[in-house]
Formats: structure tokens, sequence, C-alpha cells
């Protein structure tokens, strides 16, 4: 149990273009939902936190308006990234909250690579 | 502010070798957590630890949790090329039964060679 998963997996854009990415819990539900970014050889950094029904909440210097994020069921969160520019070359990483009595975890999505030419 | 340091960040070991890697942590946090990250892929859960002094095995790796020290180790024992990937630990900023966010380390790329 716990799957979680990302599409697509890779994608190619030109510059000023968008790109949609979506993150879907396939066998549980998932209040919360985690936007990663990883640049190469770097650590996970987190975007934002995206909530079922509310508003996502951002990292500080994230921009709210270039990652437009929107978690429209308990199953999918997705993540947009606007008039997309090279800079936003990263690995998209998300993950999706669950909660038991007795533990909390995050589970992983495959991930994104996004490349903007 | 919570943060999260590890060490070594990168690490070279022969088959066989016994190794730790170390993750400290800044402030109070009850969940720490491991993971594998093998290149151009995504994270893969190694261990949740929930207290302190919990002790996690799995294979030819151990997983200790000190919240005193605010200390976690991860234990190689006799390594095998199959184990060269990166591993990261992660914090949670929540405590006291509240979840918060993840604070990762910066990871330590594992090599092991013949």
């Amino acid at each position: 149990g716990a799957v979680v998963s990302q599409h697509p997996s890779w994608v190619i854009c030109k510059s000023g273009t968008s790109v949609k990415i979506e993150c879907r819990s396939l066998d549980f539900q998932a209040t919360t939902m985690f936007w990663y970014r990883q640049f190469p050889k770097q650590s996970l950094m987190l975007m934002a936190t995206s909530n079922e029904g509310s508003k996502a909440t951002y990292e500080q210097g994230v921009e709210k308006d270039k990652f437009l994020i929107n978690h429209a069921s308990l199953t999918l969160s997705t993540l947009t990234v606007t008039s997309a520019h090279p800079e936003d070359s990263s690995f998209y990483i998300c993950s999706a909250a669950r909660s038991t009595p007795t533990t909390y975890e995050q589970y992983f999505g495959p991930g994104t690579r996004l490349t903007v030419t | 502010e919570l943060k999260v340091e590890q060490n070594p960040l990168f690490l070279s070991m022969q088959e066989g070798k016994n190794y730790t890697i170390y993750c400290n942590y800044s402030t109070t946090s009850d969940r720490l957590y491991w993971y594998r990250q093998d290149p151009g892929k995504s994270l893969e859960s190694l261990f949740v630890l929930l207290s302190n002094g919990a002790v996690k095995q799995e294979g030819r790796l151990m997983a200790s949790l000190d919240t005193k020290a605010r200390l976690s180790t991860l234990h190689i024992t006799a390594a095998v090329h199959d184990l060269s990937a990166t591993y990261f630990c992660a914090v949670d900023s929540g405590y006291g039964g509240s979840q918060g966010n993840l604070i990762f380390g910066k990871g330590t790329k594992l090599s092991v060679k013949p």
C-alpha cells in the first residue's frame, strides 16, 4: 500500500510555456500533499504544502503566482509551472501524507524531471 | 528554525567494511526518517524512527535515534556494491503529536567499491 504516482515522469517544454504535473495517492486518501524541488546533486527543498480544499502554503522564496498548486481531491494535487524558464529546470517530487493512530509518514512519488529549453 | 546536518557528505567504502552516517538536528523533534535515492530516481523510505532510543534494522542497514542528543545514525555493516546510493535523513519539524514539514539533510553519497 501507500503508492504515490506522478505524471508525467519527464517533460521538455519551451521557455514561456506552462507545464502541469499531477500527483496522485493511489491507495489512500491524503489530506496533505507536499511539493519538493531537487536540483542536481542537491537535497530536496520543500516548495509548498498542499491541503485539500484550501490554499497551498508556500515556503519563503517560492513564487505562488509562478508555481500554482491545486489540491482538487483527497487523492490528487497538481503543480503548474507557469511561464517556465530554463532556471525552472529541476526534478520535482511530490509526497502524500498518511496518518494512522500510531504513525505519520510521507510517501514520495517517482518524480518529474522538467527541462525548459 | 530546524536545521539538519548530515556527515559525511561523500563516503567511499570498500566492500565488506562497516561505516556510520550521522544526522544531527537543531531543535526538538520526535520523528526522523531515513531515505535512499538512486540516481535519477525518487526517494525510497528506509526507516521511520519515532522515539528516543529507537533502533531499526533492515539487512545491512541499522538506524538509531537519540532525541536527547538530537542525533540519528545509519550504520552500514559489511557494505556491498548494491548499497551505493545517496542517503538522506529528514526530520519532522512538528513536535508533540503535531505533524510539520520534513527538513532534509544534504544527503550522503555512498560509493561502495570492490
